[in-house]
């Protein structure tokens, strides 16, 4: 089966434009979750999807951030104006249900300068 | 607050084993996972614990003590393939759903 794909793998934008994330999750997989890693740090939890209801966005980290899963399948991730601490690799997750593990993507490394 | 602690590197030798250990202080505790992460790659799944005890599969092993807040991953037989990341990530259960909270990761270098 298809993994989690992430487009674009890489994204170099400069400081106040936009940018938008996609991740398709494995076929059928529920759940779908973004994560971050900013340089030095831990991969961090943003939000987490179940089909295309949001039932965690506790991480994201402000309103500059916009995330949706329409019909519950792909999910994009749009950062809007983009500042030069968002510069991180952005993953993508998914699961089929609880107890089950979570298959990440490659991830989109976000660049802002 | 949660918090996840892992050592930030370790060196081997191939053929060797190495184990890396993995403290943790989290509440609504749900499992415990093992990720390698290549640079450039994805995370990809190496083992899950949720009761205490050994999980092996083939050179890897994973251990928890939830009393102790500690796990670790026990590699045998080093590679030269195995020279990667770590992660060490907890499962947090929060209303009905879980999600994971990562440590820094251990990077992970097997020499000749």
């Amino acid at each position: 089966e298809a993994g989690v794909t992430q487009f674009p793998s890489h994204s170099v934008i400069e400081k106040g434009q936009t940018v938008t994330l996609r991740c398709d999750p494995i076929s059928g997989h529920d759940n779908l979750y973004w994560y971050r890693r900013v340089m030095g740090k831990e991969i961090k939890f943003l939000l987490h999807f179940v089909k295309e209801s949001k039932q965690d966005e506790s991480g994201m980290p402000n309103n500059r951030f916009l995330a949706e899963r329409t019909g519950g399948t792909y999910s994009t991730l749009k950062v809007q104006p983009a500042e030069l601490e968002d510069s991180g690799v952005y993953f993508c997750a998914s699961s089929p249900g609880q107890g089950y593990g979570y298959t990440f993507g490659s991830g989109t490394r976000l660049t802002v300068v | 607050g949660q918090n996840i602690d892992q050592p930030t590197e370790m060196t081997a030798t191939e053929g060797a084993i190495v184990q890396i250990n993995c403290t943790y202080q989290t509440s609504g505790f749900n499992g415990l996972f093992w990720y390698q992460q290549h640079a450039g790659e994805a995370p990809t799944f190496l083992s899950y614990n949720v009761l205490d005890g050994l999980e092996e599969k083939g050179r890897f092993s994973s251990f928890l003590s939830r009393s102790k807040g500690y796990s670790y991953l026990l590699l045998k037989e080093l590679q030269m393939k195995d020279s990667a990341s770590y992660l060490c990530a907890v499962s947090l259960l929060n209303s009905g759903y879980s999600t994971l909270t990562f440590g820094k990761g251990t990077m992970l270098l097997v020499s000749p």
